[in-house]
């Protein structure tokens, strides 16, 4: 079945270093949707960014996420972290009308 | 962005007890979710619906049971309580996006403590 794979269930970075959390993923689908979401402590989950087409990178609140089928992966990056993105991040693929949930990556930036 | 709501926001139970969990949705969605979220485990499925009247099983619906008796209202019913199910419960909602493709949005949960 359709799964997502977060490597990383902890990453800890000091403040205005570049962040990247790996997601990879398996699919029957030919045309993956990918999301990222992020939840702040004691917050519900929030849709961060999404992208369906391959090779096209996607941005928003300075983070940014590039859909490669080739690998089956959906990396989060950013160039400079802040000590407002310390969150609990969640890779997620649609699937039949679900969403199929990465394990989460906590991220949590230093000064 | 979908408006999710859920109710009660916190809630503490007995052992044994009966527990409600309510959520609203306003945008007319078609499919909505349980969720429950326990550190170490992540987002985990519980029931889903597809529509009033329809409730299907998740990952982990055991001592669990749902109801869906209009488009707006998805209940998450707890027979008999135990202490394992303290957890955070997400509500979610979900349907086609702008993109063409199937989004989720969520409530703001509720923070069950069964004693």
């Amino acid at each position: 079945g359709d799964s997502v794979t977060q490597t990383e269930g902890l990453v800890t970075l000091t403040e205005g270093l570049p962040v990247m959390l790996n997601c990879t993923y398996q699919t029957i689908y030919s045309n993956p949707f990918l999301f990222w979401y992020v939840q702040h402590l004691n917050e519900s989950p929030r849709l961060l960014l999404k992208s369906f087409t391959d090779n096209k990178r996607t941005e928003h609140q300075g983070f940014h996420a590039t859909l490669h089928k080739s690998s089956s992966s959906f990396h989060l990056q950013k160039s400079s972290a802040q000590l407002s993105d310390s969150a609990l991040y969640y890779c997620a693929l649609s699937s039949n009308y679900q969403l199929i949930w990465g394990s989460g990556t906590k991220l949590i930036i230093k000064p | 962005e979908a408006a999710v709501t859920q109710s009660p926001r916190n809630k503490v139970a007995v052992t044994g007890g009966k527990v409600t969990l309510s959520c609203n949705q306003t945008n007319n969605h078609n499919n909505m979710y349980w969720y429950r979220q326990d550190t170490g485990h992540g987002l985990r499925l519980i029931h889903y619906s597809y529509g009033a009247g329809s409730t299907e099983k998740g990952d982990i619906p055991d001592g669990y049971k749902a109801s869906r008796p209009s488009q707006e209202n998805f209940s998450l019913i707890l027979e008999l309580a135990t202490p394992s199910q303290t957890s955070v419960y997400f509500c979610a909602s979900g349907d086609v996006g702008l993109g063409g493709r199937y989004e989720q949005y969520f409530g703001p949960g509720t923070r069950l403590t069964v004693l």
